[in-house]
């Protein structure tokens, strides 16, 4: 069965902590992809990596880095906290070459609430 | 900036009722997908649309593409309970910001028994 991984279904943490939010899928898939999903606002794209070691910005990456050090694995770092970074945090990944009409497998969610 | 605009935002009926979601947008799309969210959930993808007028069908659900490729419709019959979730509509594009895929906000379905 095919799976994306997010390591912490929820998270409090405080402002200005440093926030590590894993993401791991074992369908050997070159894209994954990053976004904030909070109501009324809909899924909102952060970042997204085509590839190892490549990353691109999304709509909304301010406050936010990413680290794809390997295939399997996509990182999401909040630097430093801030309660506007409340939010429910979606993890997908996708098959390279399929770019209009992949499929986007997505993990559980992470909750991460920054008080 | 290419967006897509789902109406309605929230739709509560009884189970056994029809209702259709709506998706539009003033921009052209190479392909349209639909995801199902379920409480606690991740979207999971429901449909690919990519050919103006492609009409899919899944079940009770029925999918369809507009002419144009600039909208697109779910429709569902006598709804269960099962269907309640966020529907969330996806359109294809080349470039920009958004990893190929720009998402709707989302009609969040509530079906009671």
């Amino acid at each position: 069965d095919v799976k994306v991984t997010q390591s912490s279904r929820y998270l409090v943490k405080r402002t200005g902590e440093k926030v590590f939010l894993e993401c791991v899928q074992d369908m050997d898939h070159e894209n994954m992809f990053w976004y904030r999903q909070d109501p009324g606002l809909g899924l909102r794209l952060i970042y997204f990596s085509y590839d190892v070691k490549m990353k691109e910005k999304g709509d909304i990456p301010e406050g936010y880095s990413v680290s794809r050090e390997k295939k399997e694995r996509f990182s999401l770092i909040l630097e430093s906290a801030s309660t506007n970074q409340t939010s429910m945090y979606l993890c997908a990944s996708r098959q390279q070459g399929n770019l209009l009409t992949g499929e986007l497998f997505f993990g559980e969610g992470s909750r991460l609430t920054v008080l | 900036t290419q967006l897509l605009e789902q109406s309605p935002q929230f739709l509560s009926i009884q189970e056994g009722e029809n209702l259709t979601v709506y998706c539009n947008s003033s921009s052209v799309f190479s392909s349209l997908q639909w995801y199902r969210q379920e409480p606690g959930e991740g979207p999971v993808l429901l449909v690919t649309v990519v050919t103006g007028g492609e009409v899919k069908k899944l079940k009770r659900l029925t999918f369809q593409f507009g002419d144009a490729r600039k909208d697109s419709s779910l429709h569902i019959t006598a709804a269960q309970p099962g269907d309640t979730g966020l529907y969330l509509c996806a359109g294809g594009t080349y470039g920009g910001s958004q990893g190929n895929l720009i998402f709707g906000k989302g009609t969040k379905l509530s079906v009671k028994p």
